[in-house]
């Protein structure tokens, strides 16, 4: 089972700085990474696909790079609106798991 | 507009069992794997298992491998959970999903004698 480590647990950022967060598997996985938005109350929003993919409607301050076992999401200019919870999870291998969650709050 | 919506959500005591509904509509159910992602209170999301578009194959999480069974009936365009011998561990919400695509709106199960 490949083990996805996110970091940091969470984060507190002013609007219009720069927000990344990590994460790390324990096995190659290629490009096989996703990317969540949960606000609260709600389901998880894919943001971000396999191959570091946009999702259609997805504002383009959101953004991912990595391949193999280390992986970095970034939104660019943070706004108010993207206050929640950021979860990456891996594609590459049953079980499909995730990371424990980046919380962003919008001082 | 793509719609999930899960059913069956309940208090379950301890060794029981509970049969969780998806009803998709909005596009072609019987095109698409689909998977049941579950969420437990203040915690992360558990990938459970998925089910290919003629329910001929299925994986599993190890946490409930041997416990639940994920099918569909694709002529009524439904994704099912079976869920036996429950835990107070599976207390979650449990979201049907599009490969992580479209996510329904979730089923509470509390697991508590």
């Amino acid at each position: 089972e490949t083990t996805v480590t996110q970091s940091p647990a969470s984060l507190s950022m002013a609007v219009g700085e720069k927000v990344s967060i990590s994460c790390k598997t324990s096995t190659d996985i290629d490009d096989d990474m996703n990317w969540y938005q949960q606000k609260s109350g709600e389901a998880p929003k894919l943001l971000i696909s396999e191959g570091n993919t946009l999702r259609p409607g997805v504002p383009s301050r959101f953004s991912s790079s990595g391949y193999g076992t280390d992986f970095v999401f970034t939104i660019n200019n943070v706004l108010l609106g993207d206050e929640g919870i950021y979860y990456c999870q891996q594609s590459d291998n049953v079980p499909f798991t995730f990371g424990s969650g980046t919380k962003l709050e919008i001082k | 507009e793509v719609q999930l919506v899960e059913s069956g959500g309940s208090l379950v005591q301890p060794g029981g069992s509970l049969k969780l509904s998806c009803v998709a509509s909005g596009f072609t159910f019987s095109n698409y794997w689909m998977d049941w992602v579950r969420q437990t209170p203040g915690k992360s999301l558990e990938w459970i298992g998925e089910i290919n578009t003629d329910g001929s194959k299925t994986n599993y999480a190890p946490s409930i491998k041997d416990r639940f069974t994920i099918s569909r009936d694709n002529a009524k365009s439904t994704l099912y959970l079976q869920m036996s011998n429950v835990k107070s561990d599976d207390t979650a919400i449990y979201y049907c999903t599009t490969e992580g695509i479209d996510w329904g709106q979730g089923v509470m199960v509390t697991v508590s004698s």
